[in-house]
């Protein structure tokens, strides 16, 4: 299995960005590298996916290092209803393994 | 995009009976995966549906105790057999269509078994 190692948890207050980080040193080079998000009592919900250059979209921005070492998520204006578990995923292949993600709070 | 529905959202079942979980999508997809999340932890992956062949199962589950068929691109289903209170979990159904894209998610069938 690919493997990636985020912080447990971490805290933002509302409306300001937030960086959620990524360690995959064991990235080969045709690993794509996803983020996903899941709400209480939801299924999973894309957020962004890349593979060597940043990208951004209408929910957020990813970081890859040059490396592909280690990639950060970025929220820009962090809202109430981003308050959940976020997962940074290695697709090796069809597959997709969750790691342990990172509990993201946001305080009012 | 792609719309992923399960059925049933959630059961309550007694140990020793098996229960069939349904996932439709909106549309073909090259690849369906099921996973387990148990309360309070990440998803793990189960097995990966193949269309017309015997699904591939990850270390630690066998065919035995979750059967799976996928008749069609847009159908799978996943039976929990024989179960205990250890099953006890959210099964989520997930599609993927391959290469440069994402992968969708069902909203989950919560399983108790008493």
């Amino acid at each position: 299995d690919a493997k990636t190692t985020q912080p447990n948890s971490m805290e933002s207050n509302e409306e300001e960005p937030v960086h959620l980080p990524c360690n995959h040193s064991t990235i080969s080079g045709t690993d794509y590298i996803h983020w996903y998000r899941q709400l209480p009592s939801q299924g999973p919900e894309y957020v962004i996916h890349g593979l060597t250059s940043n990208v951004n979209n209408r929910m957020a921005s990813l970081a890859i290092a040059e490396d592909r070492k280690s990639s950060t998520l970025i929220l820009h204006r962090a809202t109430l209803r981003d308050a959940a578990v976020y997962y940074c995923i290695l697709r090796a292949g069809n597959q997709f393994y969750f790691g342990t993600g990172t509990s993201l709070t946001v305080i009012p | 995009s792609a719309v992923i529905s399960q059925k049933p959202s959630r059961d309550i079942c007694q140990r020793g009976t098996s229960l069939t979980i349904q996932c439709q999508v909106d549309s073909q997809v090259t690849m369906m995966f099921w996973y387990r999340q148990q309360p309070g932890q990440s998803l793990t992956l189960i097995a990966t549906a193949n269309q017309g062949s015997e699904a591939t199962y990850e270390s630690g589950f066998v065919i035995d105790k979750f059967p799976i068929s996928r008749p069609n691109l847009t159908f799978s289903t996943l039976t929990v057999s024989n179960m205990s209170p250890e099953d006890s979990s959210i099964y989520l159904c997930s599609a993927f269509r391959g290469t440069n894209t994402e992968a969708f998610f069902g909203q989950g069938t919560r399983l108790t078994v008493v």
